[in-house]
């Protein structure tokens, strides 16, 4: 059975950073192409960004790039998005994904909350 | 970015009604969308991709169709267990992005 678990969520202050993982099992992970979506309380979603099954390609929503990170470490069957210089707009449940950004697929982590705020 | 709007945001319907959701994209996504349904408290589920396949294990009173700027997901007869908001996705071009949501409730 497919099973995408992500951790690391919490209350953070504005400007820190956070790293999020979200360990996969019951399939090969180094197969599959990764992302990472995300949902605020608004209930606004937004794709983040995707890496490639071997970590060698990254792709990231433009609002997002220059401080989200999508890494991957397939030895330990383990994506991770690292969000830096946060802001009260990151505040959401953060999902993996397995699959690229066309996002045809029925296997989703049950997500992640993290909260920005002072 | 590709803008996605979804109409109405809110619909309310009886028990065995036809119910139509609609999703209309910024520019032409080439029929490049799919359908997620969300129930309180669980991830997005897959219900169609492109346009208008459905996923493995959907019931088969839920379709999709569309092509262009315009697209629609039809369920041919309202369960009480499709209580949820359904979300378009376009994927046609990067970033994709989602439409802002149709909550659907039984009247």
């Amino acid at each position: 059975e497919v099973q995408l678990v992500e951790s690391g969520g919490g209350l953070v202050q504005p400007g820190a950073s956070l790293k999020l993982s979200c360990v996969a099992s019951g399939f090969t992970f180094s197969d599959y192409w990764m992302s990472w979506v995300r949902q605020t309380p608004g209930k606004t979603m937004e794709w983040i960004g995707d890496i490639k099954y071997d970590g060698s390609y990254t792709n990231y929503a433009p609002s997002l790039k220059n401080r989200f990170t999508i890494s991957r470490d397939n030895a330990k069957s383990t994506l991770y998005l690292q969000m830096s210089n946060v802001r009260s707009e990151d505040t959401a449940t953060y999902y993996c994904t397995r699959g690229g950004m066309v996002l045809i697929t029925k296997h989703w982590g049950q997500g992640v909350m993290v909260t920005v705020s002072s | 970015d590709i803008q996605m709007t979804q109409s109405p945001s809110l619909l309310s319907a009886s028990v065995g009604d036809r119910v139509t959701l609609n999703c209309k994209a910024s520019q032409n996504i080439n029929k490049n969308l799919n359908w997620y349904q969300q129930k309180l408290g669980e991830a997005p589920k897959l219900l169609i991709y492109y346009t208008n396949n459905l996923q493995t294990g959907i019931p088969s009173r839920f379709s999709g169709s569309g092509s262009g700027t315009d697209y629609t997901l039809t369920i041919s007869s309202l369960q009480p267990e499709d209580v949820a908001t359904y979300y378009c996705y376009q994927y046609n071009s990067g970033p994709g992005t989602f439409g802002g949501g149709t909550k659907l409730e039984l009247k």
